[in-house]
């Protein structure tokens, strides 16, 4: 079954530096998104991505995080500048296109674990 | 705007028992209203979703969930809990079929099961 795989599991970057976090959606969706979960606290939504561009994002999106696509494969989340408040969980999720009359389940990666020192 | 209220961070029921979670929305437009779960160390996986059809929606795994408009209320049951059923349960809401719209999540509850 195919499945959003995303790299590395775990990294620890020190307070200011840049990190990437990568994502492998399923092949055949064409919507990208990000969600965090700072520990303890709630999923939430970052950005969608489609058709090579934003979609939508939420206000934690600000100028310190950009998203790219890439190559045909990869879906990425930059941190230029990470901060302390940084640490969490980010996942990764993609849905296939959309077709009326139905919903287009969002299908979320094991998630990526950013410590900021 | 919408949002998602769990009620109880954490929940304690035998094997065997009765499981509900309870999750209370709020949405400015009909919304889609959905349960997923996480394991340990896992993303996480949809149980299921009401998407303005049945407001009586089956999962995966024996869960089920009800659309109440009246209450906001989108509860998740399950008649007979399994040990395997400890996780965490978020609800989640979101305002269209799909495509670019992000989930909304609630803080989740954490399910024990009791042997």
């Amino acid at each position: 079954e195919p499945e959003v795989t995303q790299t590395p599991s775990h990294q620890v970057t020190q307070m200011g530096q840049e990190v990437i976090l990568r994502c492998v959606p399923i092949s055949n969706h064409l919507y990208f998104y990000w969600y965090r979960q700072i520990l303890g606290q709630k999923v939430e939504f970052l950005v969608s991505f489609y058709n090579n561009e934003i979609s939508e994002k939420s206000e934690i999106f600000d100028d310190q995080f950009s998203v790219e696509r890439p190559d045909g494969s990869n879906f990425t989340l930059k941190i230029r500048s990470t901060k302390l408040e940084d640490s969490a969980m980010y996942f990764c999720a993609s849905s296939r296109p959309m077709t009326a009359g139905s919903y287009n389940e969002q299908f979320f990666g094991p998630g990526t674990r950013l410590t900021v020192l | 705007a919408q949002s998602v209220t769990q009620l109880g961070s954490h929940v304690s029921v035998s094997e065997g028992a009765l499981v509900l979670l309870r999750c209370n929305y709020s949405s400015s437009v009909p919304p889609y209203l959905f349960w997923y779960v996480q394991y340990p160390n896992q993303g996480l996986q949809l149980l299921l979703k009401y998407t303005s059809a049945a407001t009586l929606v089956k999962g995966i795994n024996g869960f089920e969930a009800e659309f109440k408009k009246s209450e906001t209320s989108f509860h998740l049951t399950k008649p007979s809990a399994h040990m395997s059923d400890a996780a965490e349960y978020f609800c989640a809401v979101t305002r269209s079929g799909g495509g670019a719209d992000g989930l909304t999540f609630g803080k989740g509850t954490h399910l024990i099961i009791q042997p």
